[in-house]
């Protein structure tokens, strides 16, 4: 079956930090990849997708490249704010399979001033 | 703008009271779920409608059952909410294609059980 698997948090970095949430995924079949972040209290939002290999999907300083031969689809960002602050989650969905997707335990971000 | 609104944002009841948790959506998707989410973990499916065709989790409490009007809303009743249903519940909807399936979750209701 398909899973994603995300490294342990929190991530405590300083401001202007460089970031980096690992991402690495098992799925049969040619998967779509997601970043979602989720911010205290609220609902999760879409950050970024890359739908096939060599994709690079990026958002607001955000960005992750999805590599087939690593299976991976890391998250990074060259400087983080405090309002970064928040959980991520990696997810996969495989279109040509069960749409349903499949999300890893999420990654909380913690960006101190 | 369109969007999935979900209400109440904050839900009490009683041990043993049911309650219905109430989303709606402008995005005329044809795919609505609902999840669960407990501190700190990732958000766990109860079930799915694509369109009016309705998908449990193999998983999903008796307790929980879910009722889909329309395509604009879906509803999700909780019969006898116990202390361990307290989380925050979360609507999302999709729709269904060739490629990527992203997801639009609403806010989320966070339901306390007392």
């Amino acid at each position: 079956g398909n899973s994603v698997t995300q490294m342990e948090g929190p991530v405590t970095l300083s401001e202007e930090a460089f970031l980096t949430i690992n991402c690495t995924y098992t799925a049969t079949g040619y998967p779509s990849l997601f970043w979602y972040v989720q911010y205290p209290g609220e609902g999760l939002q879409l950050l970024l997708k890359a739908t096939k290999a060599d994709d690079k999907g990026s958002n607001k300083g955000f960005e992750a490249t999805y590599r087939k031969e690593t299976t991976s689809f890391h998250l990074e960002k060259g400087s983080v704010q405090v309002s970064d602050s928040a959980v991520y989650f990696c997810a996969l969905s495989d279109a040509g399979g069960s749409y349903i997707p499949t999300f890893g335990r999420g990654t909380s971000l913690i960006v101190h001033p | 703008d369109a969007m999935v609104i979900q209400n109440p944002r904050y839900q009490v009841t009683q041990f043993g009271k049911p309650v219905t948790l109430s989303c709606s959506q402008t995005l005329n998707h044809n795919v609505m779920y609902w999840y669960q989410q407990k501190s700190s973990q990732a958000p766990k499916l109860l079930f799915h409608y694509y369109d009016k065709d309705f998908n449990n989790e193999a998983d999903t409490p008796d307790n929980f059952q879910s009722r889909r009007p329309n395509t604009s809303f879906c509803f999700l009743d909780i019969r006898s909410p116990g202390l361990g249903d307290a989380a925050m519940y979360l609507c999302a909807t999709s729709t269904r294609g060739a490629g990527a399936e992203t997801q639009y979750f609403g806010p989320g209701t966070r339901l306390l059980v007392l």
